[in-house]
Formats: C-alpha cells, sequence, structure tokens
C-alpha cells in the first residue's frame, strides 16, 4: 500500500511568488491534514479536511493561504504571494474514519527568500 | 490556548539506558494522547496512543507511556535504548470531539553506540 506523498519535496521560491504544494493521502482515508513546522519548533495544525469539505482550517496563518482538496481525493496548498516567515516544513498527514492515529508524508520543504 | 510541553528538547544516552521523556498537555478536557517518531530520513510515525482504558500504553520497539490525568501528563518510556532509538519524538494531544492534534516541539533523541 502506497503511503502519503507530498509535491515536491523541496521548492525555494522569491518572496511574493506563488507556490503549490500537492498532497496525495492513502487511497480510502477520508481525512485529510495539512501541518508546518517552522524550524525548531511545534508541527502546527492547519487544516482539516473531511473527504472534500474543510471541517476545520482554525490554523491557517492568513488568506495568503488556500486549500482545496478535489474529489476528495488529493489535496494542494497554495500561498499566494509567499512573505519570507511561511518558510518551513509542510507535512500532510491521512487517516481512515475512526483511526485515532495519522499517516504522514515526508513533508515539503518551503524556503522562501 | 492548548498546548503541549516537552520537557527536554535534546537527550543523549547511551546504549541499554533507560529512557524517559516527559510530555505535559493544557487542560481542556478529554483528550486523546499520542507519541510520534520521526526517524532520521523517514516520514513521522505513531509510536503509540491513548483514547481510554489502561492508563498504561503500549506501543511498537519497547516503547510505552503513561497517561497522568490528575498530572496532565503522559511520559514515554523505555527501559533500554538501542542506537537505532536515535529520532525525534513528538508527544500530541486532540480534544475529543475535534480533530485538531497539537504537537509539543519534539525531543531529539541521540543514542551513543
Amino acid at each position: 500500500e502506497a503511503g502519503v506523498t507530498q509535491f515536491p519535496s523541496h521548492s525555494v521560491i522569491e518572496k511574493g511568488q506563488t507556490v503549490t504544494l500537492r498532497c496525495d493521502p492513502i487511497s480510502g482515508h477520508d481525512n485529510l491534514y495539512w501541518y508546518r513546522r517552522v524550524m525548531g519548533k511545534e508541527i502546527k495544525f492547519l487544516l482539516h479536511f473531511v473527504k472534500e469539505s474543510k471541517q476545520d482550517e482554525s490554523g491557517m496563518p492568513n488568506n495568503r493561504f488556500l486549500a482545496e482538496r478535489t474529489g476528495g481525493t488529493y489535496s494542494t496548498l497554495k500561498v499566494q504571494p509567499a512573505e519570507l516567515e511561511d518558510s518551513g516544513v509542510y507535512f500532510c498527514a491521512s487517516s481512515p474514519v475512526g483511526y485515532g492515529g495519522q499517516y504522514f508524508g515526508p513533508g515539503t520543504r518551503l524556503t522562501v527568500t | 490556548a492548548q498546548s503541549v510541553s516537552q520537557h527536554n528538547h535534546h537527550v543523549i544516552l547511551s546504549e541499554a539506558a533507560s529512557l524517559e521523556l516527559g510530555c505535559n498537555y493544557s487542560y481542556g478536557g478529554t483528550v486523546n494522547l499520542f507519541w510520534y517518531v520521526q526517524y532520521p530520513g523517514q516520514h513521522l510515525q505513531l509510536l503509540l496512543k491513548y483514547f481510554s482504558g489502561d492508563p498504561l500504553v503500549k506501543g511498537i520497539k519497547g516503547f510505552e507511556a503513561e497517561f497522568i490525568k490528575s498530572k496532565f501528563s503522559f511520559n514515554l518510556r523505555k527501559p533500554s535504548v538501542q542506537w537505532s532509538d536515535t529520532a525525534e519524538y513528538f508527544c500530541a494531544v486532540t480534544y475529543t470531539g475535534g480533530f485538531k492534534t497539537i504537537f509539543g516541539a519534539g525531543t531529539r533523541l541521540f543514542v551513543k553506540a
């Protein structure tokens, strides 16, 4: 069974540019989560999808961040325009209904210069 | 605000030493508790979880954790560590009824061979 995959693994962009991160959850997992870790700090929740619906987006930093989940399958997280403080590792995770833990992807390391 | 505190950011042990990593969470109601681990170059993975019942939870690779409700703690233990336990360990909590997972800042464990 394939795990959670994320693309790209690394992205370096300039301040003001746009970046789109993609997450492919494990097939059949209705729950999909996005997290961010700024260097040395805790992993912070961004938002949670159940299928294609956003259940909780209380962790999204501001309206420069837009997350979508097409047809309840893969998800994208767009940052537009990027700021220096957006740098960090963005993790995606998925889980089936009723499972307590989450399966994490490898993360996308975003560097904004 | 709900938070998770991990007592040590870096721990260095020799092989066969005993391990205890501290974790405290802020009060917010009934909780589900987790320990995740990230081995070098690998994804975050679930080590163990507590939802209810026996407060002493056993996980993979000989790890266990004890939930002490009165202390809002969920410390991770292993009687004898191995070099392969070198990793970063994250304590996390969700509050019942929610899916938002709150992580601690992580503890980097280095085990000397």
